[in-house]
């Protein structure tokens, strides 16, 4: 099936710095990503949208200049989380939509970041 | 707003035993319902994918089922191993082209040798 990374798996940073996140779909072109958080024993919530070529649109409660979304390629999506602070540590998953698309279209997950803010 | 719920939160079973879980969702007009199984600290696995005109989806030991009108879901583990301990997330897409997967918080299985 089709495949998307994410980069860094883990990282810890010290409170204020910035962190990126980098997603990619490496055998199929991605129109759109979607970028989630889960906090401990909580489900993923979406918190933005990410389409090539065009601004995210962020869900509500997520602050656009705190997590910044760049959607430069059809294979690549990066989130920067600025000015890191604790309440930031989380899981950070993407997933890539087949540019495709069709009956039975699918969103493939990549494996997930661990920010860990100290 | 379309929401999703799981039941049991967690749940603990001797190995072999045949095991359901349930998924609900509030508003019947979905694309797709997926059920996804999450390791501790790891991303997500794709278990099994029904489309809205679908029932029911078999994997294995794994038989997921759907009910649209009445906004439900199950999934089925049959003679269950401790390999099978995780959290398996229901998640349903909407009748919107494009748009994201709206999770349950997922039920956590533990299967006893």
């Amino acid at each position: 099936g089709a495949v998307v990374s994410q980069h860094p798996s883990r990282v810890i940073c010290k409170s204020g710095t910035s962190v990126k996140i980098e997603c990619r779909s490496l055998d199929f072109q991605a129109t759109t990503m979607f970028w989630y958080r889960q906090f401990p024993k909580q489900s993923l919530m979406l918190m933005a949208t990410s389409n090539e070529g065009s601004k995210a649109t962020y869900e509500q409660g997520v602050e656009k200049d705190k997590f910044l979304i760049n959607h430069a390629s059809l294979t690549l999506s990066t989130l920067t989380v600025t000015s890191a602070h604790p309440e930031d540590s989380s899981f950070y998953i993407c997933s890539a939509r087949q540019a495709s698309g069709g009956a039975t279209e699918t969103q493939y997950f990549g494996p997930g970041t661990r920010l860990l803010v100290l | 707003k379309q929401e999703v719920t799981q039941i049991p939160a967690a749940l603990s079973v001797p190995e072999g035993e045949n095991l359901v879980l349930n998924c609900s969702f509030t508003d019947s007009a979905i694309y797709n319902l997926q059920w996804f199984r999450q390791d501790p600290g790891k991303g997500l696995t794709s278990l099994l994918l029904i489309q809205s005109s679908q029932r029911e989806q078999t994997s294995g030991r794994l038989n997921a089922s759907l009910d649209k009108s009445s906004g439900r879901s199950t999934l089925y583990i049959a003679a269950s191993q401790p390999g099978d301990s995780a959290t398996y997330l229901c998640a349903v897409r909407l009748r919107v082209p494009g748009t994201a997967l709206i999770f349950g918080k997922g039920t956590t299985l533990s299967v006893s040798s």
